[in-house]
Order: C-alpha cells, then structure tokens, then sequence
C-alpha cells in the first residue's frame, strides 16, 4: 500500500525551539508539498519542491524553510518556532506530469503545538 | 489569481438522505482540474471525485456526483443516500500547472 508517512502525529514544542517536521513517500514522486491547515483557513501552500534539492515557496513561507536532500523525504524546518506556527501540517506528494489526474497523495497530518 | 470559495462552512443531513456541497472558483484559464477532499477525523485527505475541465460530461463516483458549470465557475458535490461514515470536512479544489489551491472547507454532519 502506498503512502506518505509524516514521523509525527503530534508533536509539542517550546517557542523559540527549532522544529524539524519529517515527510516520506514511497511512490518515487518527485513533487512534494508542505501545508498548513488551519480551521476557517482551509489549506494553505508553505513550500513546494519539484525534485530533490529543489524548492519553491508558496502562499505562506515566512517562518518555514524546508529541506529535501532524497527524493523521498521532504523536511519542513521551523527555525524558530512561535505560538502563531500552532497547526495541523500535511504534507503531500504526487509524480510530475501526471497533470493532477490523480491528485496529491496526502500524509496523515502533524499537529503542532508551541507553549 | 485563482481562488476557490466554499461558502456553506458547516452543513446537516439526515441519514440516507441527499446533500449538495457548493462551490465556485475563479480562473481565466480554459484548461485545469477540479477536486473534491474529504477529510474524516482520522485526518486522512481522500480524493472523492475529479472533474477535468475540458469534459462536459459530470463525473460520478458510486453515490458522490458533481456538477461541474464551467461558465458559472461552479462545482459541487453531490452525496446521495448519505451514511454516517460520510460526515467528514470536505475541500474543494482547483488544480492547474504545478500547485492545487483548496477552498476553505465545509464540515458536514450526519445525523442518525
């Protein structure tokens, strides 16, 4: 069964701690996603990543920087968390040109809280 | 820029029965995807349905349906003969060259 794995379900963190989230598919996707979702907010794009070690930004970068040194893992990297970056975060993944006949394949989400 | 608005944040339906989901988008492009989500509590986003832009043809799948009015920019949902394990949050969202954009979701309930 395919999937993409994100290393936490929850996770709590203190502010101004540096906060690693981890993300793994094992579909040999190139594209990877990171997103925030908050309530009313819907899912908002942080960063994007077409193929290893490359990156784009998003709707939402400020604060965030991400990582992407295999093709399968894709870090989203909080250098200094903040309660503001309290979320749920998906990550996503999903083969170049397939042209979104199949969508995103979606990790199960982290929920992070900063005290 | 594109957007996708869900305007119903929260909806009800009894059991069994039949709910539409709305949605509209705004694009200049003539060619692009649409989805539905449904996200369940275990959090897990699912794809329920896809329509490609260039199809007139409404797309179903088993009780979900759309109807997709490309020169209205509107999508929505269909759910027939609803079930508890339909209540869930449910995005809709627009997809184009390299990024999806999500609407801001709808929670929809089931009541027994």
């Amino acid at each position: 069964d395919v999937k993409v794995t994100q290393s936490s379900r929850y996770l709590v963190k203190r502010t101004g701690e540096k906060v690693f989230l981890e993300c793994v598919q094992d579909m040999d996707h190139e594209n990877m996603f990171w997103y925030r979702q908050d309530p009313g907010l819907g899912l908002r794009l942080i960063y994007f990543s077409y193929d290893v070690k490359m990156k784009e930004k998003g709707d939402i970068p400020e604060g965030y920087s991400v990582s992407r040194e295999k093709k399968e893992r894709f870090s989203l990297i909080l250098e200094s968390a903040s309660t503001n970056q309290t979320s749920m975060y998906l990550c996503a993944s999903r083969h170049t040109g397939t042209v979104y006949k199949a969508g995103y394949t979606f990790g199960s989400g982290t929920r992070l809280t900063v005290v | 820029a594109q957007t996708v608005t869900q305007s119903q944040p929260e909806m009800s339906v009894q059991e069994a029965e039949t709910v539409t989901l709305s949605c509209t988008y705004d694009t200049s492009e003539s060619d692009y995807y649409l989805f539905w989500y449904k996200q369940p509590p275990s959090r897990q986003m699912i794809l329920v349905i896809r329509q490609e832009a260039y199809k007139q043809q409404n797309a179903t799948e088993n009780r979900f349906s759309v109807n997709f009015q490309k020169a209205a920019k509107s999508f929505s949902l269909k759910i027939s003969d609803s079930q508890l394990g339909d209540a869930a949050m449910y995005f809709c969202a627009y997809g184009r060259d390299d990024k999806i954009i999500f609407g801001k979701g709808t929670r929809l309930h089931i009541l027994p």
